[in-house]
């Protein structure tokens, strides 16, 4: 199975600062992959897929790159509806496995 | 629009099994497989299996085998995950999730004696 690796697994960080997550896969997974932001009692909501594109309604501060093995969520001016936990997600075999996820959370 | 409505929360002793539904709408029913993804409190999302709509095949994770049943009827649009020899690790809220873009809200699974 394909393992997905986030770092860091914490992020302390103002409002307006700029952000980067990270997450790896185990083995290449071309563009497959999902960003997602989760609040606490709430499902999931995609932010971005494909790697690098935007999901309709999400705020163009959110920003997603990479392929193969190595990828990036980038949050360009951290406001304060962002503190959550991000999730990355990888879609490649019929068979989805998350990250163990990145909590955002307020300096 | 696209709407995956859930069945409530339940409580389950040790041992026993529970059947949590998933109502779709605003789709085609047949167009798109279905996805099971649970979370423990305080943990993070873990896929089970996915279901396609059209004959009913399904692919489990491996963790599940011989535990999960996934079904759908498409007479209701819904959507089944059933799991069985429920523990107090199986405390968790479950959802499901065509693709990536739409989930339910989720239902709240508890293990308890």
């Amino acid at each position: 199975d394909i393992q997905m690796t986030q770092s860091p697994s914490t992020l302390s960080a103002s409002v307006g600062d700029r952000v980067t997550l990270t997450c790896r896969a185990s083995q290449s997974i071309s563009v497959w992959l999902a960003w997602y932001q989760q609040k606490p009692g709430k499902a999931p909501k995609l932010l971005i897929y494909k790697a690098s594109s935007l999901e309709r309604g999400v705020p163009s501060r959110f920003s997603g790159s990479g392929s193969g093995t190595e990828f990036t969520l980038t949050i360009s001016s951290l406001q304060p509806d962002d503190f959550a936990t991000y999730y990355c997600q990888q879609y490649n075999s019929g068979v989805w496995t998350f990250g163990q996820g990145t909590k955002v959370e307020i300096k | 629009q696209v709407q995956l409505v859930q069945s409530g929360a339940e409580v389950k002793k040790p041992g026993a099994s529970v059947k949590v539904s998933c109502k779709a709408s605003g789709y085609t029913f047949t167009s798109s497989h279905m996805n099971w993804v649970r979370q423990a409190p305080g943990q993070g999302l873990e896929w089970m299996g996915i279901i396609n709509p059209n004959g009913g095949s399904t692919s489990y994770a491996q963790k599940f085998q011989g535990r999960v049943t996934m079904t759908r009827d498409t007479s209701t649009s819904t959507f089944y995950m059933e799991l069985s020899s429920l523990r107090s690790e199986d405390t968790a809220v479950y959802y499901c999730a065509r693709d990536t873009s739409y989930w339910g809200q989720g239902t709240q699974v508890t293990v308890s004696s």
